[in-house]
């Protein structure tokens, strides 16, 4: 199975900051990969898919990058509402896999 | 409105079985595969299984492979994830959702999101 880790694994800033996650596969996957949104007590919530492509109805304060083994997922100006869990998947090796998730928290 | 609605939050002794169930609606059922995700209490997502409701083609994480069976009623538009033995280790929130797909070499796929998620299924085993 392909690893997937994120760093780091929780953050806190402040409204208003620029954050930036990070998701590294143990081999490559192009750029088959995918970002998630989870907030307590909801299921989770696609922002990203293809590393790049915005999902319809989500903000573009949100952009994904990366292809080969390393990808970052970027709030441009955080919310309130962006406080949540973040998770990324591959979906280039059977089963996809997810990583660790990165909790984003008020500073 | 495109939807998973999934059955009611479950407490069970272990080795009893259950089945807990997902409801498409708002777009063509058959058309799409459905996977199955588990989150154990306080813990990330892992991804069980997979199933495409217009032929059953099921396709299973192998960690979870032989733990579950994942089935589809596409007549009713649901999908459908049980256990024949419970395990204390099986307490988690269970999600369905609607996986997008593309074909890849040979008769594989590239599984590249879950766009559309059911409300999640509590899942409490203990005696």
């Amino acid at each position: 199975d392909i690893q997937m880790t994120q760093s780091p694994s929780s953050v806190s800033a402040s409204v208003g900051d620029r954050v930036t996650i990070t998701c590294r596969a143990s081999q490559g996957i192009s750029s088959w990969l995918a970002w998630y949104q989870q907030k307590p007590g909801k299921a989770p919530k696609l922002l990203i898919y293809a590393a790049s492509s915005l999902q319809s109805g989500v903000p573009s304060r949100f952009s994904g990058s990366g292809s080969g083994t390393d990808f970052t997922l970027t709030i441009s100006s955080l919310q309130p509402e962006d406080f949540a869990t973040y998770y990324c998947q591959q979906a280039n090796s059977f089963p996809p896999s997810f990583g660790q998730g990165t909790r984003l928290e008020i500073k | 409105e495109v939807q998973l609605v999934q059955s009611g939050a479950e407490v069970k002794k272990p080795g009893e079985s259950l089945k807990i169930s997902c409801k498409g609606s708002g777009y063509s059922f058959t058309s799409y595969w459905i996977g199955w995700v588990r989150q154990m209490p306080g813990k990330g997502l892992e991804w069980m299984g997979i199933i495409y409701p217009g032929d059953s083609d099921t396709r299973y994480s192998p960690s979870f492979q032989g733990q579950v069976t994942i089935s589809a009623d596409k007549s009713i538009s649901t999908a459908y994830l049980q256990w024949s033995s419970l395990k204390a280790s099986d307490t988690a929130m269970y999600y369905c959702a609607r996986q997008m797909s593309i074909a890849a070499a040979g008769t594989g796929y590239y599984y590249y999101g879950m766009d559309v998620w059911g409300q999640g299924t509590t899942v409490t085993v203990s005696s």
